[in-house]
């Protein structure tokens, strides 16, 4: 059974880097599938973040590109985000995910339980 | 801008039928945008219940489809029971990313 869990600062200040991490079990993330994040501010919608595959090959939002990268520790089975240049609007329960982009089957079946972020000062 | 839209209410009475639609401003959805449906309840986490337009996982109750529906995705509950109150979200492949929609709040009642 793959689980996810995310960890990391449930507070940040603002123009800082947020540095989050996801640990996986059940499954090598070496093996295959990208691992990406997502958001969703309090009261709000989802927000897709990007995704890694463990060869390098990545892919970002291009609202977010500038700020975020995801990187992938084959060694340690996780997989990270880190978020700069903080924002009030950054404040958002983050999610972790393994992602499908194989062929015809494309999808997120596997997420975290999500950690809430708080940019304030 | 991608825009992926949903409605964003919809009431469905117990065991009755709804359909949940998704649509995007760059044009007819296809399979080539491999939807997605996922569902949360209040403090949970999302949790995914059709990829690639109509596939379901293996946890995802037989009373859930996923279709092309004109020019739109669809999801559509039959038999709907009280615990499928919850927001429902569709999401969009374009070229790369991904687009959530805003979601639908589906009420049973």
């Amino acid at each position: 059974q793959v689980q996810l869990q995310e960890s990391g600062p449930g507070l940040v200040k603002p123009s800082e880097t947020l540095s989050l991490t996801c640990a996986v079990s059940g499954y090598s993330i070496s093996s295959a599938y990208y691992w990406g994040w997502i958001r969703q501010p309090p009261g709000k919608g989802l927000e897709w973040i990007g995704s890694m595959h463990h060869s390098g090959s990545t892919f970002y939002n291009p609202s977010l590109k500038s700020r975020v990268t995801i990187s992938v520790d084959t060694s340690k089975n996780q997989f990270s985000l880190k978020l700069n240049s903080l924002t009030a609007a950054d404040t958002a329960v983050y999610y972790c995910a393994r992602e499908d982009r194989t062929g015809a089957s494309r999808g997120s079946g596997y997420w975290g339980q999500g950690t809430l972020v708080t940019v304030s000062s | 801008q991608t825009v992926v839209t949903q409605e964003p209410s919809l009431t469905v009475s117990p065991g009755g039928t709804v359909t949940l639609t998704c649509a995007s401003n760059t044009g007819a959805v296809t399979s080539g945008y491999y939807p997605n449906w996922f569902h949360q309840k209040p403090g949970q986490a999302p949790r995914a219940l059709i990829y690639s337009t109509s596939n379901k996982y293996s946890w995802t109750p037989a009373r859930f489809s996923g279709s092309l529906l004109g020019d739109k995705a669809a999801l559509t509950l039959s038999g709907v029971q009280p615990e499928d109150e919850a927001d429902y979200y569709c999401l969009l492949y374009y070229g790369g990313s991904w687009v959530f929609g805003g979601g639908t709040k589906l009420t049973v009642l």
